[in-house]
């Protein structure tokens, strides 16, 4: 596509529910990567995809995260048992290689609260 | 580790003025520096990389390695600069590492 897409665009969940967040990267990027941003702080950094290697999860918080990327394109992000903590705005980026000198293209994020 | 430090949460200043939004760094290789803009209700968007040394709406950002620095400067203000900026390192793992952010305020 002509730009990063992530859905929903807000999602309201209950405590203890799962929830999925889904990311379409730019068509042809092989680089996708996860981030949450809190209120009032930087964005953290969740998981890494790049090709067919293995995935930096180094930046997961717990158990309860993970998150898979289907045949090269797009990824789910699934928080299990949700939390309030889990409460972020969850951010989507992608860049042609996993170079280090491209800077990200991201998508709107999805907003998550946890009630 | 790497690490990124934006030493200002919020910054204020009237339109005209000049801007600097500091950002420093602690990497002990060699660091590819980035500046990220949120205008209001829009997404995150790249604004400049140190590699290309461009200016970006009038911004500039220079890298000065003997002092970790990568600071973003405009001479004048605009108020449609009102943005949230974040400094980023990215390094040859791939992620980048962000700071926490300044709100910039232009004043008419």
């Amino acid at each position: 596509g002509a730009g990063v897409s992530q859905s929903p665009s807000n999602k309201v969940t209950e405590k203890g529910k799962d929830v999925e967040l889904r990311c379409d990267p730019i068509s042809g990027h092989t680089a996708l990567y996860w981030y949450r941003q809190s209120l009032g702080q930087g964005l953290e950094f969740l998981i890494y995809f790049q090709g067919n290697s293995a995935p930096d999860k180094s930046g997961l918080p717990s158990d309860r995260f993970s998150a898979e990327r289907t045949g090269g394109s797009v990824s789910t992000l699934t928080i299990q048992r949700t939390q309030q903590e889990d409460s972020a705005v969850y951010l989507c980026a992608s860049t042609p290689t996993g170079a280090a000198n491209y800077g990200y293209t991201f998508g709107s994020g999805t907003r998550l609260t946890v009630v | 580790a790497q690490r990124v430090t934006q030493p200002e949460k919020l910054l204020s200043v009237f339109k005209g003025a000049p801007v600097e939004l500091k950002c420093n760094y602690s990497y002990s290789g060699s660091p590819e520096l980035f500046w990220y803009v949120q205008y209001s209700r829009q997404r995150l968007q790249l604004l400049l990389r140190h590699i290309s040394r461009e200016s970006i709406k009038g911004f500039t950002a220079d890298l000065n390695k003997g002092e970790t620095s990568f600071h973003l400067k405009k001479p004048f203000a605009q108020e449609e600069d009102s943005a949230m900026y974040y400094c980023a390192l990215n390094t040859n793992a791939g992620k980048s590492t962000f700071g926490d952010g300044t709100t910039l305020t232009v004043k008419p």
